[in-house]
């Protein structure tokens, strides 16, 4: 099916520091969803995106979704050691509620 | 509002063996999708139910199979394990249609 390629595949940032983290697909989406994973849990979502050029903040989250829908990208403003975990980026297929999604970004904070 | 649950949340079952896992969507949310997360392959979708109606399938093969009750509490089934199902497993419900979806905690399932 169609996967969405997100990069990098992991970040080692220090604590303060801004990260930047994005997802493209040959595939047009409906909707673009960004979700963390802290290890042995399921992902919790950060910031759904319903709207081609919408950009949503979630405190020091920001997320836009891209004007063809076929990217979305996330920055994580001044991060912190619990910013660590595993990142998704998610689409949700057109009139369909299959989910496809990126491998993950891996984002270590040194403090 | 309660979020999604799943039990149990790990299980080590054998070869052979077949396992039955359990979801409960949020209160009110309608559609149950099932997910396998390995390291190797990342998220794969296995399956949605909405409404007790099976609505997507992934490319998984016939050994997985769930069910979704009136209730929209959904069940995940897979017979005749091999070592390779071995994953976490984790629903999401969302409220219907096409919806965000929200996940539960998965249950680790081990087969040995």
């Amino acid at each position: 099916g169609q996967q969405l390629n997100q990069s990098p595949q992991s970040m080692f940032i220090q604590e303060g520091e801004d990260v930047s983290m994005n997802c493209t697909s040959s595939s047009i989406f409906n909707t673009w969803l960004w979700y963390k994973q802290d290890p042995g849990e399921g992902p919790v979502l950060l910031i759904a995106l319903y709207k081609a050029g919408e950009l949503t903040s979630n405190g020091r989250l920001t997320a836009q979704f891209g004007i063809t829908r076929k990217d979305s990208f996330l920055n994580i403003s001044a991060s912190i050691p619990s910013d660590v975990g595993i990142y998704f980026c998610a689409g949700q297929l057109t009139n369909n509620n299959d989910m496809r999604f990126g491998a993950g970004t891996r984002l270590t904070v040194k403090p | 509002k309660a979020g999604v649950t799943q039990t149990p949340r790990y299980l080590i079952k054998t070869r052979g063996q077949q396992v039955t896992l359990s979801c409960s969507p949020i209160s009110g949310h309608r559609s149950v999708s099932w997910y396998q997360q390995t390291p190797g392959q990342g998220l794969q979708f296995l399956f949605e139910y909405f409404s007790e109606t099976q609505r997507n399938k992934g490319n998984f093969p016939g050994r997985f199979s769930g069910r979704q009750f009136s209730n929209s509490r959904s069940e995940m089934n897979v017979s005749t394990l091999e070592l390779g199902d071995s994953a976490l497993y984790l629903c999401a419900s969302s409220a219907g249609g096409v919806g965000t979806q929200y996940f539960g905690p998965g249950t680790r399932l081990t087969v040995l």
